[in-house]
């Protein structure tokens, strides 16, 4: 068993849409929690950066991380086709410690 | 540039030569990371430099897979007698403190082993 999972999809949406995406993971000790996003052939860039459990509002992005659950999303809300990339949730255990990606969801908004 | 930097950006290499990858981090920044990215995969850690702490190298998957990083800056990841899987996309990222979540990345490296 991997370390984070994620649904690779593809994901197909509409314009508007509202976006879910979600990685489990199974070890506990994962605290620090992120969501990268990745354009086609470009290195991934940074969202959301949240720690523990909760919620974190950013513009359109929402992350929650529910840790009792293991399980971490990313919501994207009045999706746009500029919003079509790969989705990479990543963890870490301490602040100091190596980050964690997971495989990736692909995203397409259609206009 | 500001940017993190990697070279080459392309390598097109055969089966049992040794290659090396470059990256230039942002000035400054205390951590440095490589991944390796294949076809349509997430990313896979490799190694994590942090200041002057001993790397973590407990994602090299073979002995054949090497990295340095002098003086703190600039970081070289080698790999011995290349082989076919060995074929994917090297990025590199750089943190200003690794006690924050953002990581810098380079465009990659993209190796091709024939």
């Amino acid at each position: 068993q991997k370390e984070v999972e994620q649904d690779p999809g593809p994901l197909s949406v509409p314009e508007g849409a509202i976006v879910s995406l979600n990685c489990t993971y199974s070890n506990s000790a994962f605290q620090y929690f992120m969501w990268y996003r990745q354009y086609s052939r470009k290195g991934p860039e940074l969202l959301m950066y949240t720690y523990s459990s909760g919620n974190k509002e950013d513009g359109r992005f929402t992350a929650q991380v529910d840790k009792s659950s293991k399980y971490i999303s990313l919501f994207i809300r009045d999706s746009q086709p500029s919003d079509s990339a790969t989705y990479l949730c990543a963890m870490k255990k301490t602040s100091y410690d190596k980050v964690i990606f997971g495989p990736g969801t692909s995203l397409s908004v259609i206009p | 540039g500001a940017g993190v930097s990697q070279s080459p950006s392309n390598k097109v290499t055969e089966k049992g030569k040794d290659v090396e990858l470059r990256c230039d981090p942002i000035s400054g920044h205390t951590a440095l990371y490589w991944y390796r990215q294949s076809l349509g995969q997430g990313l896979e850690f490799l190694i994590y430099f942090q200041g002057n702490s001993a790397p973590d190298k407990s994602g090299l998957p073979s002995d054949r897979f090497s990295a340095e990083r002098t003086g703190g800056s600039v970081s070289t990841l080698t790999i011995q007698r290349t082989q076919q899987e060995d074929s994917a996309v090297y990025l590199c990222a750089s943190s200003l403190a690794a006690d924050t979540g953002e990581l810098f990345f380079g465009e990659g490296s993209r190796l091709t082993v024939l």
